[in-house]
């Protein structure tokens, strides 16, 4: 988990609330992930980001957006579009989006809805 | 299409045997294949990855992996399993024909009974 932190652990969604997860690292990467975790199902990409202020959606982007406004943030948004936002979120980052490049993953959030 | 199977959802060894954690991919072009392991309400940690040349991968805690280009697999294997071995392992393939994303298998859970 080193070099990558999440925000909080623990996130709590009330209906209709829009909800924002943190991603900060100091590995100096210019790539960034997030990645979303159910049981069974292995990690469905949400959204990645090449570089600062540009982003692309990835499988499963409707009802999240996200921000890349510094190198080492980008911030989650879980909003009330998304109707089944239960899951474990997790943000990793690489080196560049290059193939070979490993992804490095940080402790994650799990979201709950109250 | 990419796409990654573990075959396995659970896989039981004994402490002080070896273990196999199965992995089979399909990509176009040639394959970055890693693996990942998580521990309970974790992010992933980076075991090892195959890029190109030998095919026998060491990788992280003892680990190693080997690529089989015929057979398209890439298991991942430990000598001695250690109770502390006990996780969720993922495998993560990616293709150098370029493209941003990584498709991971649905994981498998390692049990080392001791």
């Amino acid at each position: 988990d080193g070099g990558i932190t999440q925000s909080p652990k623990y996130l709590f969604r009330k209906e209709g609330q829009n909800v924002t997860l943190s991603c900060e690292q100091n590995l100096n990467h210019d790539a960034m992930y997030w990645y979303r975790q159910d049981p069974g199902q292995g990690l469905r990409l949400i959204y990645y980001s090449q570089i600062v202020n540009d982003f692309q959606k990835g499988d499963i982007a409707e009802g999240y957006s996200v921000s890349r406004e510094k190198k080492e943030s980008f911030p989650l948004t879980v909003t009330s579009a998304q109707k089944n936002p239960t899951a474990f979120y997790l943000c990793a980052s690489s080196f560049s989006d290059a193939g070979r490049e490993t992804q490095y993953f940080g402790p994650g959030t799990r979201l709950l809805v109250l | 299409a990419q796409s990654v199977a573990q075959p396995e959802d659970q896989v039981n060894v004994a402490e002080g045997n070896p273990l196999t954690v199965k992995c089979t991919y399909s990509v176009s072009g040639n394959p970055y294949l890693f693996w990942y392991v998580q521990y309970p309400n974790r992010g992933l940690q980076f075991l090892l990855k195959y890029i190109t040349g030998d095919n026998l991968v060491k990788g992280s805690y003892g680990f190693e992996a080997e690529f089989n280009k015929s057979q398209t697999s890439f298991h991942l294997k430990k000598p001695s399993a250690l109770v502390s071995d006990s996780a969720l392992y993922f495998c993560a393939v990616r293709a150098d024909t370029g493209g941003f994303k990584t498709i991971f298998g649905a994981g498998t859970r390692l049990f080392v009974k001791a």
